[in-house]
């Protein structure tokens, strides 16, 4: 069974700092794919960036980096120069490449960034 | 291009009731997940439906439903509401990528309080 692990129920970063916000993840699968979501309090997820399994380099996309360690399974998110508007839940998640796991995310139980001016 | 759209936005039932929520994927995509969000469980994986046909259920009680039309929008029902079933429910317009990567984008979802 796939698995997601976030450790961090809750982060603060100073303004215009780096953060690292963890997340692990247990699969048998040979192939997936990782993704982050950005959740402010009004609800809607917004998708950040991915990476799949596959992929030799690090996702970028703005600000945002993937820290993907395949033989540790982690694939922490990266944001630089933070911003009062990064303050939401962050998600990580997974999904399987087969086509027997179509449309199914699973998702960990979130990081609550708080960006401090 | 439009996004994903989700109506209505906040609902709220009674015990015994039954709902509908409705979801329009962003145009072209034919492919939408249903998701529930509580702060107890999560978020959870409930259905997927790719040209009018469901692919994949995730672990609901036979009371979630849901379809999808031939336009791509999908709803989903809720019938003989619990009051555990006062959740955020969100829609994924879901795109597909090289790999069979697929990247799912979300609607802004519907908030939906049972009492």
């Amino acid at each position: 069974a796939q698995k997601i692990t976030q450790t961090q129920p809750g982060m603060f970063v100073q303004e215009k700092e780096a953060v690292t916000l963890d997340c692990t993840y247990d699969t048998s699968d040979p192939s997936y794919g990782l993704f982050w979501y950005k959740q402010p309090s009004s609800g809607e997820m917004i998708f950040l960036i991915y990476q799949g399994s596959y992929d030799q380099q690090n996702a970028t996309e703005g600000r945002y980096s993937l820290n993907f360690q395949k033989a540790r399974k982690s694939a922490n998110l990266v944001i630089s120069a933070s911003q009062l508007g990064d303050s939401a839940m962050y998600f990580c998640a997974m999904s399987k490449l087969t086509s027997s796991n179509t449309g199914k995310l699973i998702f960990g139980q979130g990081t609550t960034l708080q960006v401090k001016p | 291009k439009a996004g994903v759209t989700q109506t209505p936005r906040y609902l709220i039932k009674t015990r015994g009731q039954q709902v509908t929520l409705s979801c329009s994927p962003i145009s072209g995509h034919r492919s939408v997940s249903w998701y529930q969000q509580t702060p107890g469980q999560g978020l959870q994986f409930l259905f997927e439906y790719f040209s009018e046909t469901q692919r994949n259920k995730g672990n609901f009680p036979g009371r979630f439903s849901g379809r999808q039309f031939s336009n791509s929008r999908s709803e989903m029902n809720v019938s003989t509401l619990e009051l555990g079933d006062s959740a955020l429910y969100l829609c994924a317009s879901i795109a597909r990528g090289k790999a069979g990567l697929e990247t799912q984008y979300f609607g802004p979802g519907t908030r939906l309080l049972v009492l």
